[in-house]
């Protein structure tokens, strides 16, 4: 049983560009939370999904930022229009259920330039 | 709303002395606590996890930790430090709400590990 996995673990985007961000979680977790690492600082809560739902986005930028858990297929982290503020690492993490434990993918760090 | 705040941003050890690293909780509910470990440029590893059960959790690598609701404490412990512990280390509650979960972390603290 693969953990989660993230792709691609390094990205680097000029500004105005579009990111995305791929995350599979662990096999059978429908749970699915997005969290970004400003360099020095801990991780903070983007979103939370379930299987075709976004179930909490409040800490999501309300612009440029957006995310799926589609049926079929890995979570999507997408920013549009990056600027140099967007440079961070970006984990996911799944779980089975709500409340058990998140098994995090090794990140994606993305750099623009 | 459930917030986490870890006393130190910096601890240091000598190699084979006790480690603690400090945690305090707040939560409206009955949460989920857990301790995650990240060493440099890697993804985070659970290391324990108390989900109301006993309130002393032993986790992996020799930590363990001590669930205190009177005082609303989860300090991380280990008995002896090893080199290999140094890294960053996360404190996080989780607050289950109808069939939403949300985990709030911690702004972690360093561990450096000396000779």
């Amino acid at each position: 049983n693969a953990g989660v996995m993230q792709n691609p673990r390094h990205l680097v985007r000029r500004r105005g560009q579009e990111a995305r961000l791929r995350c599979s979680p662990m096999k059978g977790h429908s749970h699915v939370y997005w969290y970004r690492q400003l360099p020095e600082e801990g991780l903070k809560f983007m979103v939370y999904l379930q299987k075709e739902n976004i179930i909490d986005e409040s800490g999501m930028p309300k612009e440029r930022f957006s995310a799926e858990f589609p049926k079929e297929g890995p979570s999507i982290l997408r920013i549009q229009q990056v600027v140099r503020g967007d440079s961070a690492a970006y984990f996911c993490a799944s779980s089975l259920q709500a409340n058990t434990e998140a098994f995090f993918g090794q990140g994606t760090r993305l750099t623009v330039v | 709303a459930q917030s986490v705040t870890q006393l130190d941003s910096h601890v240091s050890v000598s190699e084979g002395t006790p480690v603690l690293l400090r945690c305090n909780y707040s939560s409206s509910y009955s949460p989920s606590l857990f301790w995650y470990v990240q060493h440099p440029n890697k993804g985070l590893q659970l290391l324990l996890k108390y989900t109301s059960a006993a309130t002393l959790v032993k986790g992996i690598n020799g930590f363990e930790a001590e669930f205190k609701k009177s005082e609303t404490s989860f300090h991380l412990t280990k008995p002896s430090a090893h080199m290999s512990d140094a890294a960053e280390y996360f404190c996080v509650v989780s607050e289950v709400t109808g069939t939403a979960s949300k985990l709030t972390f911690g702004t972690g603290t360093r561990l450096q590990v000396t000779l």
